[in-house]
């Protein structure tokens, strides 16, 4: 089916692990989209890339890192994790010319 | 900046009812869109309705519609004829051409009563 796929679904971190959360969408869409959401602040941007090669800083990038080597893939990297990114993580696409992003399922991340 | 405000945590309705959920906004674009989003417990996020900026018509889906009022930046979600599946979390966003990134607001939890 076509759409976005997030792996993995939950996690459990300790402090200081590190991990990959990948995003793959099979649409061509040109812009990827990573979001935090946690509660009471809505789903706030961490990183963005607007095709692939490129990415840049959302709202929240601190702790973050992104690479979009392939077209259909956008990678979301946290090298020492805290609790403070414990939270619900968000992939989204979308392609340019019909307004409306694609998400993903969600990946919900504890660290401890 | 561009913000999205959602004033209203959580709101309650009885099926079969009608209920308003409110969304205001700023920005100095011209150019932007706006959406609702359903996200029910599954944590998926839902596609409500949108509203292109320089559309005068407010959208329409079903039971959901929108009042657009861009002099006063509101964009407000009417859902009729309330049902137990409409019980979710709705969050309003906003967009621009560019880099279409979304602001989100802080979301409204509605529940639903029978």
């Amino acid at each position: 089916n076509a759409g976005v796929t997030q792996t993995p679904k939950f996690r459990v971190l300790k402090t200081g692990q590190s991990m990959t959360l990948l995003c793959a969408q099979d649409m061509n869409h040109e812009y990827m989209y990573w979001y935090r959401q946690d509660p009471g602040m809505g789903l706030r941007l961490i990183h963005y890339s607007v095709g692939e090669g490129t990415t840049a800083k959302g709202e929240v990038p601190d702790g973050y890192n992104v690479s979009r080597l392939k077209k259909q893939n956008f990678l979301l990297g946290l090298e020492s994790a805290a609790p403070s990114q414990t939270s619900v993580y968000f992939c989204a696409s979308f392609s340019g010319t019909n307004y409306g992003y694609t998400f993903g399922s969600g990946t919900r991340l504890t660290v401890v | 900046a561009q913000t999205v405000t959602q004033s209203q945590p959580e709101m309650s309705v009885q099926e079969a009812e009608t209920v308003t959920l409110s969304c205001t906004y700023d920005t100095s674009e011209s150019d932007y869109y706006l959406f609702w989003y359903k996200q029910p417990p599954s944590r998926q996020m839902i596609l409500v309705i949108r509203q292109e900026a320089y559309k005068q018509q407010n959208a329409t889906e079903n039971r959901f519609s929108v009042n657009f009022q861009k002099a006063a930046k509101s964009f407000s979600l009417k859902i009729s004829d309330s049902q137990l599946g409409d019980a979710a979390m709705y969050f309003c966003a906003y967009s621009y051409s560019g880099t279409y990134k979304y602001i989100f607001g802080t979301g409204t939890r509605l529940k639903v009563l029978a």
